[in-house]
């Protein structure tokens, strides 16, 4: 099955800061999506972004889908953008069974 | 619905016992999906429902696994003969259609998820 792989694995912030998130995947998608996780446990959906790049508030995604690659970037971070960060794919005709990468565990601190 | 409503949001059973959780989509959702999350890891892929049909259910791990959706709205997923390794978080999410339509936007609603322990 397709393998995704998330940078860095953990991060630390001040509040205020900028910051990249990485998603590799190993074959072509059809279906990519961010969630962030917050500590209590709720997936929040932040993108559909199988191709392309699309801007929400402080936050943007950019998928260049033919060298299987998303970032994430987040801007000017805040203590509530802790959590932990998934990006999801999903290929072909059964694009819509997600395969997640293990997290980025981000922490914002004030 | 204003979004997944999962229920209960915590449940504790003896080894050996059935049990049932149940997910109500978001309303007018045609699609509904089953992951399970263990602790530290990301959400692994169940079951997919369009409609009333399960239309992939290769996720189940076994055939203690089963899940309904009868009106194609709520959902049940059933597990008999529980076992400790059978103790997670089960999520559901719903969206509105399958994201291979060119449409805008297929983004998952994921529910708050039913916490499973089996002791």
């Amino acid at each position: 099955g397709i393998q995704v792989e998330q940078s860095p694995p953990d991060l630390i912030l001040q509040e205020g800061a900028n910051s990249t998130l990485r998603c590799n995947f190993s074959d072509s998608v059809n279906n990519l999506q961010w969630f962030h996780q917050n500590p209590w446990g709720q997936l929040i959906n932040l993108f559909y972004i199988p191709s392309g790049t699309k801007q929400n508030g402080r936050l943007s995604a950019t998928t260049v889908a033919t060298e299987r690659y998303s970032l994430l970037y987040i801007s000017s971070s805040q203590t509530t953008d802790s959590g932990v960060y998934f990006c999801a794919v999903g290929s072909g005709g059964s694009n819509y069974k997600l395969t997640f990468g293990k997290g980025t565990l981000l922490t914002v601190n004030p | 619905g204003a979004g997944v409503s999962q229920t209960p949001s915590n449940k504790v059973t003896e080894k050996g016992k059935y049990v049932e959780l149940r997910c109500d989509p978001i309303s007018g959702h045609t699609a509904l999906y089953w992951y399970r999350q263990s602790l530290g890891q990301g959400p692994e892929f169940l079951i997919y429902f369009q409609g009333t049909g399960a239309a992939d259910d290769s996720g189940l791990p076994n055939d203690r696994f089963f899940a309904v959706r009868p009106e194609g709205s709520v959902s049940t997923l059933k597990i008999q003969r529980t076992e400790r390794g059978d103790s997670a978080v089960y999520l559901c999410a719903s969206s509105p259609q399958r994201p291979d339509r060119p449409r805008a936007n297929y983004g998952y609603t994921f529910g708050s998820g039913t916490r499973l322990t089996v002791v």
